[in-house]
């Protein structure tokens, strides 16, 4: 059974960079018939995907939130990793780490996630 | 981006009826070459993350139970629940993964 735990500061100030780590558990991140996601929610709102990333480092982000974030993988610690500049207050939310499939690959979309971790930016 | 809009944006249903929610996407979310909608639908309970119930439009995740149906194509889909239970309260969510992944803003279901 495949797990996702999502880790890093629960606070981060206005101006700094958010920085998350997700811990794939169960499976292997260099699977090649995957990404691996980031997704937001800001509190009683709806879901955001930012970006993924591929085993081999290939990226791609939300073009609206392509210019302050950065998503890495570790292959040997199969963990990967988003970084988010210039946070502002409508930066916080809860954000959640999903594997979903590859183009092609025909598996599903988001089939598994994080329990979500929230960040507060605030000074 | 694709734009995905649900309708309603809240829902109340007496237990054992049937819940429909709509969504419609921007543009169409049907690739020609292998006549697959890359559309899904979510559940997401309070504290919980979003839940994989639907993708392709109409096929369901492994466990999901066969109350929770999908359909349409192109650019109009819905989520059927056959007879509403209880335990079915929650917001849903369609997503797109045909360009990029966007999801609608959500529908809140409720019992009436």
């Amino acid at each position: 059974q495949v797990q996702l735990q999502e880790s890093g500061p629960g606070l981060v100030k206005p101006s700094q960079t958010l920085s998350l780590t997700c811990t794939v558990s169960g499976g292997s991140i260099s699977s090649g018939d995957y990404y691996w996601s980031w997704i937001r929610q800001p509190p009683g709102k709806g879901l955001e995907w930012i970006g993924y990333i591929y085993y081999s480092g290939s990226t791609y982000y939300n073009p609206s939130l392509k210019s302050r974030v950065t998503i890495s993988v570790d292959t040997s610690k199969n963990q990967f990793s988003l970084k988010l500049s210039s946070v502002t207050a409508a930066d916080t939310a809860v954000y959640y780490c999903a594997r979903g499939g590859v183009w092609g690959s025909y598996r599903p979309p988001f089939d598994y996630w994080g329990q979500g971790t929230l960040v507060t930016v605030s000074s | 981006d694709i734009v995905m809009t649900q309708s309603p944006d809240s829902l109340a249903v007496s237990l054992g009826e049937r819940a429909t929610i709509n969504c419609k996407s921007s543009q169409s979310v049907l690739y020609s070459s292998n006549n697959k909608n890359y559309l899904a639908w979510y559940q997401q309970k309070p504290g919980q993350p979003p839940k994989l119930l639907i993708y392709w439009a109409s096929t369901r995740e492994s466990g999901v139970p066969d109350r929770f149906s999908g359909s349409g194509s192109g650019t109009d889909f819905t989520l059927t629940i056959s007879s509403l239970q209880a335990e079915d309260v929650a917001v849903y969510y369609c997503q797109q993964y045909y360009s990029t992944r966007t999801f609608g803003q959500g529908t809140r279901l409720e019992i009436k």
